[in-house]
């Protein structure tokens, strides 16, 4: 299969709690990004992490990456009601393609 | 930061119709450009690299004749749904790679979504 896998499908959280999400991929990365979706909207990039990187941190996301374990999560921390949405994580391979996870749905409630 | 542009942004059509998208690059040239579908619910799936002047390179699966790409030029490539029928219907996104200034950055336009009746 092309794609990769996230987990979990879908997340419900209360707001001001920290929500985490885990991608995993198979092939070998030029780099690992995630993005937001809204319902039926266009993508938002989020944050890109290079393979030889570890931890990237922009605002209230922090992302990791284990290349040995070819695992990346995506933490959003003090969630609001905003972060609502589907998170997908991507994978770049070495044709500059992008390789997409099945998307975690994220709900917060208010 | 660089912006991509699709339309239309929604389509309706009948049934046996071709449809084309246009994906432009704003304000980079972009000589390779990916176009995706994405059914409700789903993931993306990458149908295939549109890169300019040459032929495009289809992921399995992928009707080539059916979804004919054409990348004329560094900053618009078309998408054109040959023969459209309902199972056609999709949201259809492309994306385009900035090589000169962000070179891990792809850029997504805002989506295409195509209902075939």
């Amino acid at each position: 299969s092309q794609q990769g896998e996230e987990d979990p499908q879908a997340l419900s959280i209360q707001e001001g709690e920290n929500a985490t999400m885990n991608c995993s991929y198979k092939t070998s990365i030029n780099n690992l990004q995630w993005y937001r979706q809204n319902s039926g909207r266009g993508l938002v990039h989020l944050i890109l992490i290079r393979s030889n990187e570890r931890e990237k941190h922009s605002g209230r996301l922090r992302v990791t990456l284990d290349t040995s374990k070819k695992s990346s999560s995506l933490l959003i921390t003090a969630s609001r009601a905003a972060d609502t949405a589907s998170y997908f994580c991507a994978t770049e391979n070495s044709n500059y393609q992008l390789i997409w996870g099945a998307g975690t749905k994220l709900i917060i409630k208010p | 930061g660089a912006v991509v542009s699709q339309h239309p942004s929604r389509v309706i059509c009948k049934s046996g119709t071709s449809v084309k998208i246009e994906c432009r690059s704003l304000d980079f040239q972009a000589t390779t450009m990916f176009w995706y579908r994405q059914f409700p619910k789903q993931s993306l799936m990458l149908m295939a690299t549109s890169n300019e002047g040459s032929k495009a390179t289809y992921e399995q699966g992928v009707e080539k004749d059916k979804f004919l790409i054409n990348h004329a030029s560094l900053t618009l490539s078309t998408l054109t749904v040959t023969s459209a029928h309902p199972e056609d219907s999709s949201f259809y996104i492309c994306s385009a790679r900035d090589w000169g200034v962000h070179t891990d950055t792809q850029y997504f336009g805002p989506g295409t979504r195509l209902t075939v009746l």
